[in-house]
């Protein structure tokens, strides 16, 4: 498989679920990235990560809690979520994270009731 | 800091007709810019860029934008629409520092009318 790959693709969860968002990219790039897409907003970068190291964590809530265990691959661990964390999820890759472009995977719709 | 405008949110357009959807930012340092296009159900894909050299970008599918350091614009053009180009186009900036940082438009839905 070739590119940024997320799974689920769409999920719904209730407020007091646990759940995972999974993002590999098969690129090699050495930055990740998850950005939320919400209807008539501007994507928001939540979190970046440089050779699995966090280096950017743009005032995320806590109930959102990424992980990188490799350079191949970036988790979104989601907890007690609100209705309004309803979006879009996209994961992205770089070669480095002082790259110009970006490498976007479909996207994880995620609901929450 | 940055920011990026698309004024339109969605642009309606006859299949074959040209279309321009607009795009300005604001930046206090030099930057790049970017058009991405997201098909229904899809992730973000890089349409065209400009970082540096002439001010007329040529992209995929037949899309070209121009930059213009005056107007802090950069519009995104195409000469004849076709149907399989209906999705939301994203204007973006980043500036030239050392850490990238990508700032994204609102977006504009580009709705091809046969």
């Amino acid at each position: 498989e070739t590119g940024v790959t997320q799974t689920p693709r769409h999920l719904v969860m209730g407020m007091t679920n646990k759940k995972s968002l999974k993002c590999e990219q098969h690129l090699g790039h050495n930055a990740m990235y998850w950005y939320k897409q919400s209807a008539k907003k501007p994507l928001e970068l939540m979190f970046v990560y440089s050779l699995e190291e966090r280096v950017e964590n743009n005032s995320v809530p806590s109930r959102f809690s990424p992980e990188c265990p490799n350079s191949s691959h970036l988790f979104l661990h989601l907890h007690t979520l609100q209705p309004e964390d309803s979006a879009l999820y996209l994961c992205a890759s770089s070669p480095r994270t002082d790259s110009y472009e970006q490498y976007f995977g479909p996207g994880t719709r995620l609901t929450v009731t | 800091a940055q920011s990026v405008t698309q004024l339109d949110s969605q642009v309606p357009v006859f299949e074959e007709a040209p279309v321009e959807l607009r795009c300005n930012y604001s930046s206090s340092v030099s930057v790049y810019l970017f058009w991405y296009v997201q098909y229904p159900n899809q992730g973000l894909q890089l349409l065209l860029k400009y970082l540096s050299g002439s001010t007329l970008v040529k992209g995929i599918n037949g899309f070209e934008a121009e930059f213009n350091k005056s107007q802090t614009s950069f519009h995104l053009r195409k000469p004849s629409v076709h149907i399989s180009d209906t999705a939301e186009y994203f204007c973006a900036v980043s500036d030239r520092g050392g850490y990238q940082k990508v700032t994204f438009g609102t977006g504009t839905k580009l709705q091809v009318i046969p």
